[in-house]
């Protein structure tokens, strides 16, 4: 069956340092992979979005990369504030499908400590 | 701003009380979809609308059902509501489009006493 795993439940790191947020799937060949975040109480925001011929994407202080070799996506946040304490989902739609297939892993809590 | 609002943002049911969750939307975008999160778990699909089409997940238990009567509302109801029904539900818009990003509402929390 098909799987969506992130690395760990909770991520705690110090503020200026880089996060660095993992990704697993299989038994799936996406063709796009979205990063979303999502702060306690609140529904999902959208942040990136990678293609499966694209290695790297970047905005502003977060890079995502796609390898579909390894069946895995890094998400990183450089120079991590307080204020990107939240939990980061990421999420996988298949090709073809109906437009109902975005599933989402658990996400990844990160906790920046002043 | 454009936007998808859910309503209410808490409710609080009795074992088998029916409940209605709306959702509405200045997005004008064609899919509506529910989700259901418990907590720290991953959002988990139960229908979307593409149009006027439903479509349902196969494992969404019968309990739930969904209406949309015009592009810009989409409701949930939960016809019996169980403690195991206890969870945040979220409703979210996407373009037709291969990406199918979501922009999701903040959500509606129900809780069942």
């Amino acid at each position: 069956s098909q799987k969506i795993e992130q690395n760990s439940e909770a991520l705690n790191i110090q503020e200026g340092k880089t996060a660095t947020l993992t990704c697993n799937y299989t038994n799936y060949s996406p063709a796009y992979l979205q990063w979303y975040r999502q702060d306690p109480g609140r529904g999902p925001v959208f942040l990136l979005l990678i293609r499966e011929n694209e290695k790297e994407k970047r905005k502003e202080r977060l890079k995502v990369t796609f390898d579909t070799t390894l069946k895995q996506s890094l998400f990183h946040i450089t120079a991590s504030q307080p204020a990107d304490s939240a939990t980061y989902l990421c999420a996988l739609r298949r090709y073809g499908g109906s437009q109902g297939n975005l599933i989402f892993g658990k996400g990844t809590k990160l906790s920046v400590k002043p | 701003d454009a936007m998808v609002i859910q309503n209410p943002r808490y409710q609080v049911t009795q074992f088998g009380k029916p409940v209605t969750l709306s959702c509405s939307q200045t997005l004008n975008h064609n899919v509506m979809y529910w989700y259901q999160q418990k907590s720290s778990q991953a959002p988990k699909l139960l229908f979307h609308y593409y149009d006027k089409d439903f479509n349902n997940e196969a494992d969404t238990p019968d309990n739930f059902q969904s209406r949309r009567p015009n592009t810009s509302f989409c409701f949930l109801d939960i016809r019996s509501p169980g403690l195991g029904d206890a969870a945040m539900y979220l409703c979210a818009t996407s373009r037709v489009s291969g990406a199918n990003v979501l922009t999701f509402g903040a959500g509606s929390r129900l809780t069942v006493l």
